[in-house]
């Protein structure tokens, strides 16, 4: 069961653009929402994480919004940059028996054009 | 090292044989992860240990599938009688803490395992 929805699949974007990615997830009891980056050959790194007693996170050209009662959270990557070509992962874990398990979206392929 | 380190990093095996996959987390990290990676998907979760404690083993698929950390630290990745389906990039991942969203889990480059 996928527990994480993630999309689009992949993103082009211009330099200098604004790329969004979507995720949204079913299970209410999710109280840590991270975002991976990953590099072909490499293992994802965390970006930017968020708890959902707040409904936005800034940090540096990335932003997460949250929005708990439509159980939705997204990914802003402001004046993106052909560096920020990577595959994206959304994730989120909690709950009672799996505070420490990350359930991954499928991830976004996204490709800055300079 | 400075970060976690996995190996080997790429292994091919012919269906039928047994594999080991090694992870060394950063040095002290209480918490260490196994995550299972099929091409084009996002990493799925195969199992959690605590110092040498196997506290969730839910995500492993078969029997086949077998994860030990005796000692607290390094960790080894076992699948017996490999098959097709096992084709993937298995990722190990430390944390500092034993909550995640108290510290940052970081992962290494993958074993990437190739079954004929």
């Amino acid at each position: 069961q996928q527990q994480v929805k993630q999309s689009p699949q992949s993103l082009i974007v211009q330099k200098g653009g604004i790329s969004i990615i979507n995720c949204a997830y079913e299970n209410t009891a999710f109280d840590y929402f991270p975002w991976y980056q990953q590099f072909p050959g490499k293992g994802p790194a965390l970006l930017i994480a968020i708890r959902p007693d707040v409904s936005e996170k800034k940090e540096g050209r990335f932003t997460i919004s949250f929005n708990k009662s439509a159980k939705q959270f997204s990914l802003h990557i402001m004046d993106s940059q052909p560096g920020d070509s990577a595959t994206y992962f959304c994730a989120a874990s909690g709950g009672n028996n799996a505070g420490n398990m990350l359930t991954f979206g499928g991830g976004t392929r996204l490709m800055v054009k300079p | 090292g400075a970060g976690v380190s996995q190996s080997p990093r790429y292994k091919v095996a012919k269906r039928g044989q047994d594999v080991a996959l090694r992870c060394d987390p950063i040095s002290g990290h209480v918490s260490l992860f196994w995550y299972q990676q099929a091409l084009g998907q996002g990493p799925e979760f195969l199992t959690y240990f605590q110092n040498e404690a196997q506290l969730d083993k839910s995500g492993l698929p078969s029997d086949r599938f077998f994860a030990e950390r005796p000692e607290g630290s390094v960790s080894t990745l076992k699948i017996q009688r490999t098959q097709q389906e096992d084709s993937a990039v298995y990722l190990c991942a430390s944390s500092l803490q034993t909550v995640l969203y108290t510290g940052e889990l970081f992962f290494g480059e993958g074993s990437r395992l190739t079954v004929l």
